[in-house]
């Protein structure tokens, strides 16, 4: 069984960055053709993706956030990171992170974490 | 980006009343469509892929149609367990983009 893990700062202040960790059991994230994504949600509000790491370590990052958005993958400690720079309160949100099947499932997610609040706030 | 609209944007249902949602794409998606369940706390999961491709462990009252640019879900008698926010999520090209979610409450 997968089992995701979000951890991080749940309070971010206005332009520094936003560091997330996903610590990742039962799979690997470097291994199996799987996309590990970041994906977020703004309290009451809908579900962005942030972008993803292929299990190569190759990533592709929504153009919304491009310019801000770094994802890593740590394979020694089976661990997906996720750095936003400059935040504002427009980045306030429910940080999910899951784990995405590949084209010949349709790119499902098949498994998430049960998510992390950050907050944006001096 | 490829825009996913849903209507409504809330549905009241009694009890086994039959519950459809729809889901429309800015662009044509072929079948690249899922539908994922929210409840309220929780992180989604999805019940159906593939536009009609039902997800394991989901119950047979929920099924999908459409391809293209329109796509339904369906739920064919509502649970009181249905309770949620429904959302549609396109991935024919990235970025992967949702609907604006449909929620579902009991009448």
């Amino acid at each position: 069984q997968v089992q995701l893990q979000e951890s991080g700062p749940g309070l971010v202040k206005p332009s520094e960055t936003l560091s997330l960790t996903c610590s990742v059991s039962g799979g690997s994230v470097s291994s199996g053709s799987y996309y590990w994504s970041w994906i977020r949600q703004p309290p009451g509000k809908g579900l962005e993706w942030i972008g993803y790491m292929y299990y190569t370590g190759s990533t592709n990052y929504n153009p919304s956030l491009k310019s801000r958005v770094t994802i890593s993958g740590d394979t020694s400690k089976n661990q997906l990171s996720l750095k936003l720079t400059s935040v504002t309160a427009g980045d306030t949100a429910m940080y999910y992170c899951a784990r995405v099947r590949d084209s010949n499932d349709w790119y499902r997610v098949d498994y998430w974490g049960q998510g992390t609040l950050v907050t944006v706030s001096s | 980006d490829i825009q996913m609209t849903q209507s409504p944007s809330s549905v009241s249902a009694s009890v086994r009343d039959r519950v459809t949602i729809t889901c429309r794409a800015s662009q044509h998606i072929s079948s690249w469509l899922a539908w994922y369940q929210q409840k309220p706390g929780k992180a989604p999961q999805v019940l159906i892929y593939a536009a009609s491709s039902l997800q394991s462990g989901v119950p047979s009252r929920f099924s999908g149609s459409g391809s293209g640019t329109d796509f339904t879900l369906t739920i064919s008698s509502l649970q009181p367990e249905d309770v949620a926010t429904y959302y549609c999520q396109q991935t024919n090209s990235f970025p992967w983009t949702f609907g604006q979610g449909t929620k579902v409450e009991i009448k």
